[in-house]
């Protein structure tokens, strides 16, 4: 693995089912983030990690959930899923999450659509 | 709350220049970053700015006036491969990024 890995590339998935998507790094980042994309709105952060045992709400949490039991892993499940919540989403991480300088370094997404 | 702006569309021809604006007004001020995302791909790190002044990184350069609260992105002897979505984003005072719409560049011979 180099870098940023999320599973799966896309999915379709019926209302009211629970999904789990999820991202694996390799670069021993302190912190990673869920960002979700949509059209005309840019980039909206769903939920963050400064480091492993921590989690935060990011703009748009409602409806998402995530944990972070290692430095590796962060997934994030969508308890019982909403047409709206129809998107792509991004799994992001940086060396540390209280430095000016430290860039995100994105995953390859993952597109979501529910039905 | 944050408010990133930046125009939706930009076309240039190959071998111009092209300059990408993006104002902002954001709780706290910890650096501006420009990202290039092309089409159906992750966004990757194009630059980053946090004093006021122009950074060169060969063809691209970008601009900061943080009294301004404005950023450019300028994109010289444009490329085919320069045709995709730029995006301009802010870390704030709680250190996290908030990003504008995107801007899509589109390239023509």
């Amino acid at each position: 693995i180099a870098g940023i890995t999320q599973a799966p590339t896309s999915q379709i998935l019926a209302a009211g089912r629970r999904m789990t998507l999820r991202c694996t790094q390799d670069m021993r980042h302190n912190a990673m983030y869920w960002y979700r994309q949509d059209l005309g709105l840019g980039l909206r952060l769903i939920h963050y990690s400064n480091t492993a045992g921590t989690t935060g709400k990011g703009e748009v949490p409602d409806g998402y959930s995530v944990s972070r039991a290692n430095t590796d892993d962060f997934p994030l499940t969508l308890a019982s899923a909403v047409p709206s919540q129809t998107s792509v989403y991004f799994c992001a991480s940086s060396e540390d999450s209280g430095q000016p300088y430290n860039e995100q370094f994105f995953g390859p997404g993952t597109r979501l659509t529910v039905l | 709350g944050q408010n990133i702006d930046q125009p939706t569309e930009m076309t240039a021809t190959e071998g111009a220049i092209v300059q990408i604006n993006c104002t902002y007004q954001t709780s706290g001020f910890n650096g501006l970053f420009w990202y290039q995302q092309h089409a159906g791909e992750a966004p990757t790190f194009l630059s980053y700015n946090v004093l006021d002044g122009l950074e060169e990184k060969g063809r691209f350069s970008s601009f900061l006036s943080r009294s301004k609260g404005y950023s450019y992105l300028l994109l010289k002897e444009l490329q085919m491969k320069d045709s995709a979505s730029y995006l301009c984003a802010v870390r704030g005072g709680d250190y996290k990024l908030s990003f504008g719409a995107g801007t899509t560049v589109t390239v023509r011979a």
